[in-house]
């Protein structure tokens, strides 16, 4: 079954700093990539995705990706982080049916 | 565009009552699923539905019924309530196609006692 592993559950990094978040998946040949970003108590707004092409993705909010297909990896990174990126945040994959599955999520903090 | 939208935002039921959560998207979506978020489990699917009238069961779907009778609507149904059933709950729809991002709604939080 296709799954996907986001082995920091939480992670602390001061304002100004890069930022990487790992994202791993399993199953299939063809993953479809997102990431989404929840704020507390809210729902879950879309970061960026990959489908195919260039492997180094844009996102919104200064956020970018990279696929691995050696790795199986679809890392986030940032290279400054603000104090308005604390949330947390959640891979997800597809691989070309329904049931899109998300990762366990690692929840960011910002220290001043 | 109200997106997907879904009620009520909070609910606190007794063991063994039933309840509906709705879930409803003005997008036009194909797709539409039902997530349930608990604390270091991430968003795991109960349920979803590719079209109407067509619906299957996701990774957890024990305790919870769905009906797709239209393309805007999917609501979820509690038969009968259980403390394990205590989480935030969210819908999503999708467009039809592989490679589409899903659109959530705010999320129910749901309290069994």
């Amino acid at each position: 079954a296709q799954s996907v592993t986001q082995p920091d559950i939480h992670i602390t990094v001061s304002e100004g700093a890069s930022l990487e978040l790992r994202c791993n998946y399993s199953y299939g040949a063809t993953p479809y990539l997102f990431w989404y970003v929840q704020s507390p108590g809210q729902g879950l707004q879309l970061l960026l995705k990959y489908f195919s092409g260039d492997t180094l993705v844009q996102g919104i909010k200064g956020f970018e990706a990279e696929f691995k297909r050696s790795q199986s990896s679809f890392n986030l990174r940032k290279p400054s982080v603000h104090w308005s990126d604390a949330a947390e945040y959640f891979c997800a994959v597809t691989f070309g049916n329904e049931k899109l599955t998300f990762g366990t999520g690692t929840r960011l903090t910002i220290i001043p | 565009n109200a997106g997907v939208t879904q009620t009520p935002k909070f609910q606190v039921l007794k063991t063994g009552q039933s309840m509906t959560l709705q879930c409803a998207q003005d997008m036009n979506h194909e797709y539409m699923s039902w997530y349930r978020q608990d604390p270091g489990m991430g968003l795991r699917l109960i349920h979803y539905s590719v079209g109407a009238g067509i619906t299957d069961q996701g990774e957890v779907p024990n305790g919870y019924n769905v009906s797709r009778s239209t393309t805007e609507d999917f609501p979820l149904r509690l038969l009968s309530a259980a403390p394990s059933q205590t989480s935030v709950y969210f819908c999503a729809s999708r467009s039809g196609g592989t490679s589409t991002e899903a659109f959530f709604g705010q999320g129910t939080r749901l309290t069994v006692v």
